[in-house]
């Protein structure tokens, strides 16, 4: 899995709670992105970071925040406000995106969230 | 949206058959990707084609691009048990972000 940690594997939460996923890179990469898979689902881009101090939302923000204080974390908080949470989260970092230049993605092992 | 799609959804063979698998997509491209997923994994990088090549060639993995029909194929030859897993095509129109189709999930019967 690259370089790339998530924290923890399985996480279970109850309703209304927050709850923070953890993602660490060690390859010096500037973009992070992260990731929500359901069963029979392609990936859905919630956050992405092109550099330390700034994030944009991807498609499916609501109910999710984020934060890149350092490079090598980019740390997601599912809200109480995200009312169908249960799902597969995956992180992810590549070198900085410049246009035309070739940008594949490291992912992390993902953590499985379940809402009790 | 402007996800892809795989196609076939589900695809089953024998080891040794090769495996075909499509992709179509909305908008103009830089490059596609084609990933590959182990059941409750991440996703793991197969190879990148650009907007400007046709086809490309990696070990056992050959990919087309045909940026007129907005499509792309990636064959695996002489599949292997080991093969078996999801496959995603990605695809970044505007530089800064990535859209993931909805995969093919690949079973190789040994």
């Amino acid at each position: 899995d690259g370089g790339i940690t998530q924290s923890p594997k399985y996480l279970f939460r109850k309703e209304g709670q927050n709850v923070t996923l953890s993602c660490e890179q060690n390859l010096n990469h500037d973009a992070m992105y992260w990731y929500r898979q359901d069963p029979g689902q392609g990936l859905r881009l919630i956050y992405y970071s092109q550099i330390v101090n700034d994030f944009q939302k991807g498609d499916i923000a609501e109910g999710y925040s984020v934060s890149r204080e350092k490079k090598e974390s980019f740390p997601l908080t599912v809200t109480s406000a995200q009312k169908n949470p249960t799902a597969f989260y995956l992180c992810a970092s590549s070198i900085r995106v410049l246009r035309d230049s070739i940008n594949e993605q490291f992912f992390g092992p993902g953590t499985r969230l379940t809402v009790l | 949206s402007q996800q892809g799609e795989e196609d076939p959804q589900a695809l089953s063979i024998q080891e040794g058959e090769n495996a075909t698998m499509n992709c179509s997509y909305k908008t103009s491209i830089n490059n596609l990707q084609w990933y590959r997923q182990n059941s409750g994994r991440g996703l793991v990088h197969l190879i990148l084609i650009r907007s400007n090549e046709r086809e490309k060639h990696s070990g056992r993995l050959r990919v087309t691009l045909d940026t007129s029909k907005k499509s792309s194929s990636l064959l695996i030859t002489a599949s292997r048990a080991a093969d078996t897993a999801s496959y995603f095509c990605a695809t970044d129109p505007e530089g800064n972000q990535f859209y993931f189709g909805t995969g093919t999930s690949l079973t190789v019967i040994p």
